[in-house]
């Protein structure tokens, strides 16, 4: 149990475009999900936090028109990365946290590279 | 304040050994603790969840907490070369959402 995944496992797009990663849990309901991003050889950094039906909470520094988070059900996250430019090339991971447990289960990655 | 720090390594062993990793935290009020493996390329995987002191065991792995000392250790027994990854520990509760990581170990184990 406690399966999350993400579409898609990589992306290439051209600068300017925007991209849009999904996350889901499969087999839990998850009221409150995570973005995280992850540079070569560097431990996770937190994003934001999106809870369903509300807005996201974004963390210092993460532009919040940039990186658009919706948490439209409790199964599934969006992450919209719009205007996509090659310092957004990193690896996306989003995490989903079961309504009563204080842990969190993440998914595969998204692997962005922005020509 | 969370805190939570992690030696990065690189810690290489030979296939067989026993693994220690260890964490210290600074927050006493975050009372859950957690060790991911992350593989590479690949999403953290979470392989112990903890939340009292003492030793939780799952086939080769145990975790240990030690909430008077604030330490927290991951141990795996007989260490195969597909253990090779990241771990990372992290802490989580008291009504907060959000884990603290620590930056990760990367392990080798030779064959």
């Amino acid at each position: 149990g406690a399966v999350v995944s993400q579409h898609p496992s990589w992306v290439i797009c051209k600068s300017g475009t925007s991209v849009k990663i999904e996350c889901r849990s499969l087999d839990f309901q998850a009221t409150t999900m995570f973005w995280y991003r992850q540079f070569p050889k560097q431990s996770l950094m937190l994003m934001a936090t999106s809870n369903e039906g509300s807005k996201a909470t974004y963390e210092q520094g993460v532009e919040k028109d940039k990186f658009l988070i919706n948490h439209a059900s409790l199964t599934l996250s969006t992450l919209t990365v719009t205007s996509a430019h090659p310092e957004d090339s990193s690896f996306y991971i989003c995490s989903a946290r079961p309504e009563v447990q204080e842990t969190q289960y993440f998914g595969p990655g998204t692997r962005l590279l922005v020509l | 304040q969370k805190e939570v720090e992690q030696d990065p390594g690189p810690l290489s062993v030979p296939e067989g050994a026993i693994v220690s990793l260890n964490c210290t935290y600074s927050n006493s009020a975050f009372q859950y603790f957690m060790w991911y493996r992350q593989y590479s390329r690949k999403g953290p995987e979470l392989l112990m969840y903890t939340y009292s002191s003492g030793n939780k065991e799952d086939g080769r792995f145990t975790a240990q907490v030690d909430k008077s000392s604030k330490y927290i250790s991951l141990f795996i027994r007989d260490s195969q070369p597909s253990d090779s990854a990241t771990y990372l520990c992290a802490q989580g509760g008291a009504g907060s959402y959000q884990l603290t990581f620590g930056k990760g170990t990367k392990l080798s184990v030779i064959p």
